[in-house]
């Protein structure tokens, strides 16, 4: 079974561009979390889908920050305009149930904003 | 609302040396899941264990052990004998457990570096 893919594994992009991040979740995996790690601080949830809707954006940062899951397959993370805290380490996991459990993480993509 | 604490930010051994990460959480839900992470160098997150609120049991796998005491809400994590590969920083992590409509998200912890020298 492929586990979670995210895409790239770094980008360097200076402050002011945009930015898309991708994740493809594991096939079947009606769950898809966004979270993020920003200045070696804890891992923060950013938004949760179910299938193609979001269940719960509360730990979305600000409106430079969207998310799309088309189709309830892969999601993207899109941010807009980039600015320098937004640097961090992003991750994205994905489960079967609605319970805490059966987390899969991806490997992270790594964003740095100059 | 929910929290997690790991008070150490970075804790150094000399390979073989036991050692305890501590983790310490709060929240209002009845039934929860407690877990670790661990993120090695390369960056990604790999499951260690999870453990259901209701089964007080310590469990060992091999090197690794956990101490769960919900008296002190505190979910401690033991490396025995460590070794350089070891080296990682370790994440303690809650979520609810009950099935609701919202999802159960993850809190984590701030993470315990732990380096282990040779």
């Amino acid at each position: 079974e492929a586990g979670v893919t995210q895409f790239p594994s770094h980008s360097v992009i200076e402050k002011g561009q945009t930015v898309t991040l991708r994740c493809d979740p594991i096939s079947g995996h009606d769950n898809l979390y966004w979270y993020r790690r920003v200045m070696g601080k804890e891992i923060k949830f950013l938004l949760h889908f179910v299938k193609e809707s979001k269940q719960d954006e509360s730990g979305m940062p600000n409106n430079r920050f969207l998310a799309e899951r088309t189709g309830g397959t892969y999601s993207t993370l899109k941010v807009q305009p980039a600015e320098l805290e937004d640097s961090g380490v992003y991750f994205c996991a994905s489960s079967q149930g609605q319970q805490g459990s059966g987390y899969t993480f991806g490997s992270g993509t790594r964003l740095t904003v100059v | 609302a929910q929290k997690v604490t790991q008070a150490q930010t970075e804790i150094s051994v000399v390979e073989k040396e036991d050692v305890t990460l501590d983790c310490v959480y709060e929240t209002r839900d009845t039934t929860y899941y407690l877990f670790w992470y661990k993120q090695p160098p390369s960056g990604e997150l790999v499951f260690l264990i999870r453990r259901n609120s209701f089964d007080e049991q310590n469990e060992i796998s091999g090197r690794y052990s956990w101490n769960f005491q919900k008296s002190t809400s505190s979910f401690n994590f033991t490396i025995t004998a460590s070794q350089v590969v070891d080296s990682a920083v370790y994440f303690c992590a809650l979520s609810g457990a009950m099935i609701k409509a919202a999802g159960n998200k993850l809190t984590f912890g701030g993470g315990t570096r732990v380096l282990v020298k040779p």
